[in-house]
């Protein structure tokens, strides 16, 4: 596709389940970055990759997040035993080089836990 | 902690007047200072950035002013258009390339 795709664009969690959120890049982009934004409020750095290697997961508010990229591609953001403080977009963007310039951002994975 | 803060947080402005956005920021590692445009349901748009050895960038209707000494930049919107109507965030980075978002400014034109 011609942009960053994310999937499901909403999702609906029973507070204890687990989810996965998937981002498929731009074909060609080096560069992938994880956000979390909630409601009103501006994007907050959670992981980003280059490639398939994990450099920075600093922003992962807690080990119940985990985001994988194995094939230096696609990349899944899995969230364990969610909680309400869990729902926000989760935001994935993609940069054609590395160090990433311009980021291109999906629409995001909106996830509701009640 | 939000690393930079923004305001107002929200502004209505006429078609034809200037909206006019402000962020600070303490971190002076901070080196890349990009706006991005967010429409509802829509992720964030690149509008336009600036580094610090400039003071002030000109794309268009938007102009990115920057004060080093302050640790202050603004965006200016010139001739603002009804399709405007969007939430700004500025943001910030150093070499680690994690960008650091300000809490946004709903910009609404009246026709």
């Amino acid at each position: 596709g011609a942009g960053v795709s994310q999937s499901p664009r909403y999702k609906v969690a029973k507070r204890g389940q687990d989810v996965a959120l998937r981002c498929d890049p731009i074909s060609g982009h080096v560069s992938l970055f994880w956000y979390q934004q909630a409601l009103g409020q501006g994007p907050e750095f959670l992981t980003y990759f280059q490639n398939e290697a994990q450099l920075d997961k600093s922003g992962l508010p807690s080990d119940r997040f985990f985001a994988e990229r194995p094939e230096g591609s696609v990349s899944t953001l899995k969230i364990q035993r969610t909680q309400q403080e869990d729902s926000a977009v989760y935001l994935c963007a993609s940069s054609p080089v590395w160090p990433p310039g311009e980021l291109f951002f999906g629409e995001g994975s909106r996830l509701t836990v009640l | 902690q939000q690393q930079v803060k923004q305001s107002p947080q929200s502004l209505i402005v006429q078609k034809g007047g200037i909206s006019i956005i402000n962020c600070a920021y303490e971190n002076t590692a901070f080196d890349y200072f990009p706006w991005y445009q967010q429409f509802p349901g829509k992720g964030p748009a690149l509008l336009i950035a600036i580094r610090p050895d400039v003071s002030e960038k000109k794309e268009g209707r938007f102009t990115i002013s920057f004060n080093k000494s302050a640790k202050q930049f603004s965006l200016h919107i010139m001739d603002s258009q009804p399709g405007d109507s969007a939430t700004y965030f500025c943001a910030a980075s150093s070499n680690d390339y994690k960008l650091s978002f300000g809490a946004g400014t709903t910009v609404t034109v009246r026709a």
